[in-house]
């Protein structure tokens, strides 16, 4: 068991252009989360997914965003036409689905800067 | 206002000393974690809870579901806590997070 792994550590783009990111969670874990960070604040829900249904979206995840589990194990997230407003860690994680008790397991983040 | 406020924002302990940390909530929630955050952004879960206390190390977490507090305490503290601890609370049927702001703390020697 490696832990939840994010691809890439980080990622800077210029305004505009479109960014995917790649979550893989631990192997038996049917359960996928996806946060976003700013400086200085703690974690934000944006969406997650149990298998390969996505069974929750935040309203922080405009059309620009668009995150995938095509086949319940890794997840895709996507951000189309970049912002500045984007610049963030992105945090995964990943759950035993079945209790809501489960404890969740991070990964270490995509951090994006937007220029 | 926050569903979740956590205190001090930022903490300086120098080593050895006790330290609390507090988490105050404002909505029914199913468990409570606390997590620790080191620079680079990786998060570690220290403690799950829905009732009581539970020791782990030098840790200490503890709450009160009557009055929506936490408190994670740590003893004996060394520079290797330095750290951002998170306090975060399940509030719907999944494991979606409520998150904190964090409290910074640095422990000097």
């Amino acid at each position: 068991d490696t832990g939840v792994s994010q691809d890439p550590r980080h990622k800077i783009t210029k305004r505009g252009q479109n960014v995917t990111f790649r979550c893989d969670p631990i192997s038996e874990h049917n359960r996928l989360y996806w946060y976003r960070q700013t400086l200085g604040q703690g974690p934000e829900f944006l969406t997650y997914f149990q298998n390969e249904a996505q069974l929750e979206k935040s309203r922080l995840l405009s059309d620009r965003f668009s995150a995938e589990r095509p086949k319940g194990s890794f997840s895709t997230l996507e951000i189309q036409r970049t912002e500045q407003g984007d610049s963030a860690m992105y945090l995964c994680a990943s759950s035993m689905g079945g209790t809501v008790r489960s404890p969740l397991h991070f990964g270490n983040g995509t951090r994006l800067t937007v220029t | 206002k926050n569903e979740v406020e956590q205190s001090p924002q930022n903490l300086t302990a120098q080593e050895g000393e006790f330290i609390t940390i507090n988490c105050s909530y404002s909505v029914g929630i199913s468990a409570l974690h606390w997590l620790q955050q080191h620079p680079g952004g990786g998060i570690v879960s220290l403690f799950m809870l829905s009732s009581g206390k539970k020791k782990h190390g030098r840790l200490i977490a503890t709450i009160n579901i009557q009055e929506k507090h936490s408190s994670l305490h740590i003893t004996a503290s060394h520079p290797r806590d330095s750290a951002v601890y998170i306090c975060a609370v399940n509030t719907g049927t999944a494991s979606k997070l409520t998150f904190g702001t964090g409290t910074r703390l640095q422990v000097t020697l």
